[in-house]
């Protein structure tokens, strides 16, 4: 898992709230990635950042948001919008951008949020 | 679009015999290909990388991976399984020359392997 944290390891939601997980990395990694994890299935990317106050949609951003304020961050908002949130959550982060064509850079993981919606 | 595919769910190999792990992959142009483990409730590990050069790359842990263009594979492999290999196996592929989506990591569905005592 590297330096890469997630906070809370748990947690549980009731429908209709937002809820926010927190993503921290210590690795200097300029790029950082926000992906759901479902049984049976790869893993599906959410949104990234390339850099502070930059981010875009990935795959399956509906009823997400996202912030990058600062390089260490990325905290991923799950809101009443997204309709079925249970899911295992991970951040990742990568030293370049995707987007640079000379990155071989691998993506390191954090260990993960499991959201369940009561 | 690019895509990977993992065609066994669940691998089952005895403790000490070698141990093989499918991947195979669809990109426009050339991958980049990667091999992840997640143990329960765990984030992924990564295990190791191909970019370009010796088809046979050497990971984590003893395991080791063999790029196939023609049979565009990217096999994951280790000669004597341990119990404590037990755990979901990820590949990935990015297309090194593709735009847009392409430039994103795409995930296979996993293979649950399960090393026997």
């Amino acid at each position: 898992d590297g330096g890469i944290t997630q906070s809370p390891k748990y947690l549980f939601r009731k429908e209709g709230q937002n809820v926010t997980l927190s993503c921290e990395q210590n690795l200097n990694h300029d790029a950082m990635y926000w992906y759901r994890q479902d049984p049976g299935q790869g893993l599906r990317l959410i949104y990234y950042s390339q850099i502070v106050n930059d981010f875009q949609k990935g795959d399956i951003a509906e009823g997400y948001s996202v912030s990058r304020e600062k390089k260490e961050s990325f905290p991923l908002t799950v809101t009443s919008a997204q309709k079925n949130p249970t899911a295992f959550y991970l951040c990742a982060s990568s030293r370049k951008s995707p987007h640079d064509r000379s990155s071989t850079d691998t993506q390191y993981f954090g260990p993960g949020t499991r959201l369940t919606v009561l | 679009a690019q895509s990977v595919a993992q065609p066994e769910d669940q691998v089952n190999v005895a403790e000490g015999n070698p141990l093989t792990v499918k991947c195979t992959y669809s990109v426009s142009g050339n991958p980049y290909l990667f091999w992840y483990v997640q143990y329960p409730n765990r984030g992924l590990q990564f295990l190791l990388k191909y970019i370009t050069g010796d088809n046979l790359v050497k990971g984590s842990y003893g395991f080791e991976a063999e790029f196939n263009k023609s049979q565009t594979s990217f096999h994951l492999k280790k000669p004597s399984a341990l119990v404590s290999d037990s755990a979901l196996y990820f590949c990935a592929v990015r297309d090194v020359w593709g735009s847009g989506s392409a430039r994103q990591l795409t995930f296979g569905s996993g293979t649950q392997l399960t090393v026997l005592p």
